[in-house]
């Protein structure tokens, strides 16, 4: 079965710091699917990033880049100078099951303060 | 450009009351949808999919059933509500199978 894990809960950071949210993935399928979810106060889920299992190259946008590495099955998200706009919770996820259903981890909550 | 609808926003019912809510999405035809339930904590559950007109699976046996009674419309309800159906409940959709998917704004359902 598929399962996702982040291990941070909260973080905690002070403005234009740098921010790594760690996921660690779970998967015995060959071909997957890994995402990314921002989840600001208002609540609706927004959608960052999508990243299939062939394609290990890290990707930036902007201020956010992702790290994937198939070898220790990790698909990590960085904010480079955060701001607090910035702060929401952020969920990782992995498509599982032949039906694709999302399996999300826990979420990380994100606090920037000024 | 699509867009995914839900209402009522917010709804407080009392345990033993029905539910009835109601998911729409714009500009885009044959979608999957689903229906989520984010309880206290965070974390996202998935509660039913349908991959097409009256096609629904249930991920969790409960008192929630869902229907799809249009193309793209899909409701989520209940004849009769407990105090562990709380929570915030989202829809989303998707083109397909393994591709991304979109979520709406929520409602947020308490039950006293």
């Amino acid at each position: 079965a598929q399962k996702v894990t982040q291990a941070q809960t909260e973080i905690s950071v002070v403005e234009k710091e740098d921010v790594t949210l760690d996921c660690v993935y779970e998967t015995r399928d060959t071909t997957y699917y890994l995402f990314w979810y921002k989840q600001p106060p208002s609540g609706e889920l927004v959608f960052l990033i999508r990243r299939n299992s062939f394609d290990e190259q890290n990707e930036i946008s902007g201020r956010y880049s992702w790290n994937f590495q198939k070898s220790t099955s990790s698909f990590n998200f960085t904010i480079t100078a955060s701001q607090v706009v910035d702060s929401a919770v952020y969920f990782c996820a992995v498509y599982g099951g032949s039906q694709g259903n999302l399996i999300f981890g826990k979420g990380t909550k994100l606090s920037v303060k000024p | 450009s699509q867009t995914i609808h839900q209402w009522p926003a917010t709804l407080v019912q009392p345990v033993g009351s029905p539910l009835s809510l109601e998911c729409t999405v714009e500009g885009t035809s044959n979608p999957n949808l689903y229906w989520y339930r984010q309880a206290a904590g965070r974390g996202l559950q998935l509660l039913f999919y349908s991959v097409g007109i009256g096609q629904i699976s249930s991920e969790v046996p409960q008192n929630l059933s869902a229907s799809r009674p249009q193309d793209r419309q899909f409701i989520l309800s209940s004849k009769k509500l407990l105090l562990s159906d709380s929570g915030f409940y989202l829809c989303a959709w998707s083109t397909g199978n393994f591709d991304t998917q979109y979520f709406g704004p929520g409602t947020r359902l308490t039950v006293l």
